[in-house]
């Protein structure tokens, strides 16, 4: 069964640069049938897709955060990461990573999740 | 990008029928059949529900079902149970190649 799981610090400075990791496990990251991403919930509110990427290194990313998202990938450690750079309060949120069923390179659904990982952003 | 519209909250009682609206447009769920829809209870992570606008995954009752009549995809729960009570939120594939959600639907159970 295939698992992911976010690791990374809970707490960052504003303006500073989020990092997140997210570890597959049950399964490769490398299969063609994939996209992996990322998807953030504010406390209270709502889903927010982040982007996604693509085994090879192809990413899609949410027009509103492209400017300060890079989502990159590991094969051989079978992981992939997200920075989230210059950040502030509006960025306190829950990270999920999850796996992107596609079909002919388009994104259909978003399943298993991770867990999620609460992220605040305060001095 | 902008969030696909849902009611803020819908409720029923244990057994009645009820239905999630997901107004988009053209550009997502009007142009494509990729509308999927998440449950999420709190502090849980989102579990998919019904992909590909009518699909359900191997594991969910089928007392959920999901349907699409032009830029509006809909979900429709029967035979309302307390377990039901949770978050619903749609999702679609858009014309930019990215994934866009809705605003979210608070289903109560009365």
């Amino acid at each position: 069964q295939l698992q992911l799981q976010e690791s990374g610090p809970g707490l960052v400075k504003p303006s500073e640069t989020l990092s997140l990791t997210c570890t597959v496990s049950g399964g490769s990251i490398s299969s063609s049938s994939y996209y992996w991403g990322w998807i953030r919930q504010p406390p209270g509110k709502g889903l927010e897709w982040i982007g996604s990427i693509y085994y090879s290194g192809s990413t899609y990313y949410n027009p509103s955060l492209k400017s300060r998202v890079t989502i990159s990938v590991d094969t051989s450690k079978n992981q992939f990461s997200l920075k989230l750079s210059s950040v502030t309060a509006a960025d306190t949120a829950v990270y999920y990573c999850a796996r992107h069923h596609r079909w002919f390179g388009e994104l259909t659904f978003v399943d298993p999740w991770g867990q999620g990982t609460l992220v605040t952003v305060s001095s | 990008q902008s969030a696909l519209t849902q009611p803020a909250s819908v409720s029923g009682s244990p057994g009645q029928s009820i239905t999630i609206s997901c107004t988009g447009t053209s550009s997502d769920v009007g142009g494509y059949n990729y509308v999927s829809w998440y449950q999420q209870h709190p502090g849980k992570a989102p579990k998919l529900m019904i992909y590909d606008v009518s699909n359900r995954p191997s594991g969910v009752s089928n007392r959920f079902s999901g349907s699409k009549s032009g830029n509006t995809a809909s979900l429709t729960i029967s035979g309302l149970q307390a377990e039901d009570e949770a978050d619903y939120y749609c999702s679609s594939y858009t014309s930019s190649s990215t994934l866009v959600f809705g605003t979210g639907t608070k289903v109560t159970v009365l």
